[in-house]
């Protein structure tokens, strides 16, 4: 399998554009999440969606941030307008089955800087 | 509402030495433990999981033992590698958090040859 797939795998802008980052989940499974990992703050849950509908988005830090699963193979987390504050390694995680004790695979993370 | 404390690092052992990450909960329900660990530059791999009271998770010679009267689950190793070097994170789920898993800081890890 080919796991979950992220990307771009690094991206750098600048203050103000708009930044779109993209998920592939492991086919099968029907959970995404979405997480953001910086030095100050470790991981944080973003948002996540079960069978392709959004089930708790109260990680999105405000407005600028926005999240869509239009097919169960598909996810993307926008951000606009960009900030450098926004810089952070952004994971999309994926897992099969309702229940808590089932795994989350998580993908390699796309490296976002702001300038 | 739930919660994960991890021991703090950085930790920095040498090669062939034990290893002993602590991990402590706060949860309302019964959750399911996990460790994962990060090698530089990559995403999250699980280590090893155990799913209710006394259940031992092992993978590649790590060990943690969930044990509900200490709400612990501390990571083991008898003989760590250079290769073991990375971040270790301790995290939890239960059905009263939904799917979230909640993870505790991080300990970095370094083993020196």
């Amino acid at each position: 399998d080919a796991g979950v797939i992220q990307s771009p795998r690094h991206e750098v802008t600048e203050m103000g554009q708009e930044v779109t980052l993209r998920c592939k989940p492991i086919s099968g499974h029907n959970s995404l999440f979405w997480y953001r990992q910086t030095m100050m703050r470790g991981l944080e849950l973003l948002i996540y969606f079960n069978n392709n509908v959004p089930i708790d988005d109260s990680g999105m830090p405000e407005d600028r941030f926005s999240a869509k699963m239009p097919n169960a193979s598909f996810s993307t987390l926008k951000i606009q307008p960009s900030e450098p504050r926004d810089s952070a390694v952004y994971f999309c995680a994926s897992k099969s089955g309702q229940g808590p004790q089932e795994t989350q695979y998580f993908g390699p993370g796309t490296r976002l800087l702001v300038l | 509402g739930n919660s994960v404390t991890q021991m703090e690092g950085p930790v920095t052992l040498s090669e062939e030495a034990f290893l002993t990450i602590n991990c402590t909960y706060t949860a309302t329900g019964y959750p399911s433990l996990f460790w994962y660990v990060q090698y530089p530059g990559e995403g999250l791999q699980l280590l090893l999981k155990a799913t209710k009271a006394d259940d031992k998770g092992s993978n590649k010679g790590f060990e943690a033992t969930y044990r509900k009267e200490t709400t612990s689950f501390h990571l083991e190793k008898g003989s760590v590698q250079v290769s073991d070097s990375a971040v270790y994170f301790c995290a939890l789920s239960d059905l009263e958090g939904a799917q979230k898993l909640v993870f505790g800081q991080g300990t970095r890890l370094t083993i020196n040859p």
